[in-house]
């Protein structure tokens, strides 16, 4: 069965504090990983697709990277309308037209001004 | 506007009633998703259709059902609520090639008194 476990569960940052999110993940073939935000009460918002160990994509102050194990969100000087909770999913080689995705339960960032 | 349509936003019900959640997928996606997002349980699969067939089951109760229509609408009833059924419904949508990911909807807040 495929897991994935996100760490921490939340995390508080100052304003310009940088850190990372992490996702730990078992499949029997990753077809993909993704990472979503969402903001309460909203639906999650696609922010990346990573496909292969080594990739790496970034977008403003987000960079997601993946291993064979695992994939860790970077966010550098993180400013206070970066506070959601970010989700990471990954989706199984499943052959068909069988897309369904796994979420972790997400990590709750807060960014202080 | 991510393009997904899910009615309606908020919905109150009374424990043993039934209701109809209805999903409009992104114009051209094939495949309709339906999530189940609880404070402790995160996102849960439920069940998914692609084209108007039913391709993949995930954590769905019995009491719960879904189909999707010709125009690719899709709807999801949940009879017999239950007050553990109160949480956020999702649905998301997909072309249903290439895995890369899908697109969710707003969600409808399923509140059983």
């Amino acid at each position: 069965e495929d897991q994935v476990t996100q760490s921490p569960e939340a995390l508080r940052l100052q304003e310009g504090e940088s850190s990372s999110l992490n996702c730990s993940y078992t499949v029997s073939g990753l077809r993909g990983l993704f990472w979503y935000r969402q903001d309460p009460g909203k639906g999650p918002e696609f922010l990346f697709t990573l496909y292969s160990a080594g990739e790496e994509k970034e977008k403003e102050r987000l960079k997601a990277t993946l291993t064979k194990k695992e994939s860790f969100l970077h966010i550098t000087a993180p400013k206070p309308e970066d506070s959601a909770t970010y989700l990471c999913a990954v989706q199984a080689r499943s052959g068909g037209s069988n897309y369904k995705l796994t979420f972790g339960k997400g990590t709750l960032l807060t960014v202080n001004p | 506007d991510s393009g997904v349509t899910q009615t309606p936003k908020h919905l109150i019900t009374a424990t043993g009633q039934r209701v109809t959640l209805r999903c409009s997928p992104r114009s051209g996606d094939l495949s309709v998703y339906w999530y189940q997002q609880s404070l402790d349980q995160g996102l849960q699969f439920l069940i998914q259709y692609y084209n108007g067939e039913e391709r993949a089951k995930g954590n769905i109760l019995e009491r719960f059902s879904a189909q999707q229509f010709p125009d690719l609408h899709s709807e999801l009833n949940l009879s017999s609520l239950e007050l553990g059924d109160s949480a956020l419904y999702f649905c998301a949508s997909s072309a249903g090639t290439g895995g890369f990911g899908y697109t969710f909807g707003s969600g409808t807040r399923l509140t059983v008194v």
